[in-house]
């Protein structure tokens, strides 16, 4: 069965700081992984996206994502956090099944980012 | 940038009513759309896959004659919720892309309210 799981529902970084939001899969065909940000009462805005090229994955405002087959994981990565940043974050699989496309969501990380 | 189209935005209306939802992409052709449901402060469920041409994949507990769905052309889904009732009250969202690689390009949601 395909699933994605984000640990951590709310993370809480000082502005500067590292972030890391963490995702890992389950799939049993190659994936696409997907970051989305949706920040309040706004619909999902892509953030980068990996579909089997380059493992490092870099994506608007900062934010970058490693795929690793070995760990599942595709965990998200910005150096430095802004005030900004405070959202909420979905990790996604796409995966062909059986000649039909599925598209699942992780069950969000909300991002706060402390003065 | 791709563009989809829900409509309605809104519906609030009594027990027993059908509700129609359009999905539409506007710039690209989409062989598959999905359909999600969020609940108040919850990730998005998928809930199905609507595929042209083709019968819908329904998720797991999602009750097919509940929820119909008719993907009637390459850039239009309809998601018919019937006979509703309150707890069908919701937050509806399609999205549609251009394959499994390709991020998905959301509607702006339906928020559906039954009295």
């Amino acid at each position: 069965a395909q699933s994605v799981t984000q640990l951590g529902s709310h993370v809480s970084v000082s502005e500067g700081a590292l972030v890391l939001l963490r995702c890992n899969y389950s799939s049993s065909v190659p994936p696409y992984l997907f970051w989305y940000v949706q920040y309040p009462n706004q619909g999902l805005q892509l953030l980068l996206k990996y579909t089997s090229a380059a493992t490092l994955v870099k994506g608007i405002n900062g934010f970058e994502a490693e795929f690793k087959k070995s760990e599942t994981s595709f965990h998200l990565t910005k150096p430095s956090a802004h005030m900004s940043d405070a959202a909420e974050y979905f990790c996604a699989v796409s995966v062909v099944l059986y000649n039909f496309n599925k598209f699942y969501f992780g069950s969000g990380t909300k991002l706060n980012v402390k003065p | 940038g791709a563009v989809v189209s829900q409509h309605p935005s809104r519906v609030i209306c009594k027990s027993g009513t059908s509700v129609k939802i359009e999905c539409r992409s506007l710039d690209f052709q989409a062989t598959t759309m999905f359909w999600y449901r969020q609940f108040p402060k919850k990730s998005l469920m998928l809930m199905a896959t609507s595929n042209e041409g083709s019968k819908a994949t329904y998720e797991q507990g999602v009750e097919k004659d509940k929820f119909l769905i008719n993907h009637a052309s390459l850039t239009l889904s309809t998601l018919t919720v019937t006979s509703a009732h309150p707890e069908d009250s919701s937050f509806y969202i399609c999205s549609a892309g251009a394959g499994p690689d390709q991020p998905q390009h959301f509607g702006d949601g339906t928020r559906l309210s039954i009295l």
